[in-house]
């Protein structure tokens, strides 16, 4: 079945970096695109980044262009976040989500949580 | 941009209808999907293109885009139907894609 799960979250200092990865199975990983969405405590979701299949296409939103950057790794089906430069406004559940050509986002890990503190 | 404007919160007894409304003017010129959070979890795709109901959510839930308001229908509430509901709209032509506020369905 689909699987989808994030790591390397954790609590980080202001000004420094940390890098997510989203593991994937189940489906043919080369076929699909991804998005990260975040959600602040007791907040909505919003959206941050999106990679195509082929890693030619890449998003982000403008709270986080030019700090953070999408990659992916096809041989071992992982899509990365670097985030980088981080502020307290990024502390936040950051959740992997698989993309439909639709625009939905039709599978969703766990996410993995960011905080940022010093 | 665009911002797509959620009612914070909605209450419904079980056994009867609810509906969420996201709106944004020409809302119905886009395709909009929702997705529901129970508290602790995370989002499931429960309506995506305006009205297509994914594998697995029920025939109780329906969408529908007309003009500059979407909605999701919910009929006969059930207890497990309690959770935050968003609409999400992508604007292809930057790149972007939204999500709504978000509205807090209880269940009286």
């Amino acid at each position: 079945q689909v699987q989808v799960v994030e790591s390397g979250g954790g609590v980080v200092q202001p000004g420094r970096s940390l890098r997510l990865s989203c593991a994937t199975s189940g489906f043919t990983f080369t076929a699909y695109s991804f998005h990260w969405v975040r959600q602040a405590p007791g907040k909505g979701l919003e959206w941050v980044s999106f990679i195509s299949s082929d890693a030619t296409v890449k998003y982000y939103s403008d709270s986080v262009n030019g700090r953070f950057s999408i990659s992916r790794d096809s041989p071992r089906k992982i899509v990365y976040l670097q985030l980088n430069g981080l502020r307290a406004d990024d502390t936040a559940l950051y959740y992997c989500a698989r993309h439909r050509d639709d625009g939905s986002l039709d599978y969703w890990g766990q996410g993995t949580l960011v905080t940022v503190s010093s | 941009s665009f911002v797509l404007t959620q009612p914070p919160s909605l209450s419904a007894t079980p056994g009867t209808t609810a509906s969420v409304s996201c709106w944004e003017n020409m809302l119905s010129t886009r395709t909009v999907h929702w997705y529901q959070q129970r508290a602790g979890q995370a989002p499931i795709l429960v309506i995506n293109s305006d009205t297509d109901r994914p594998s697995g959510i029920p025939e109780r839930f329906s969408g529908l885009n007309y003009e500059n308001l979407a909605t999701l229908t919910i009929t006969r509430v059930e207890a497990g139907d309690e959770a935050d509901y968003y609409c999400q709209v992508w604007d292809m032509s930057r790149g972007l894609w939204v999500f709504g506020g978000g509205t807090k369905l209880t269940v009286l």
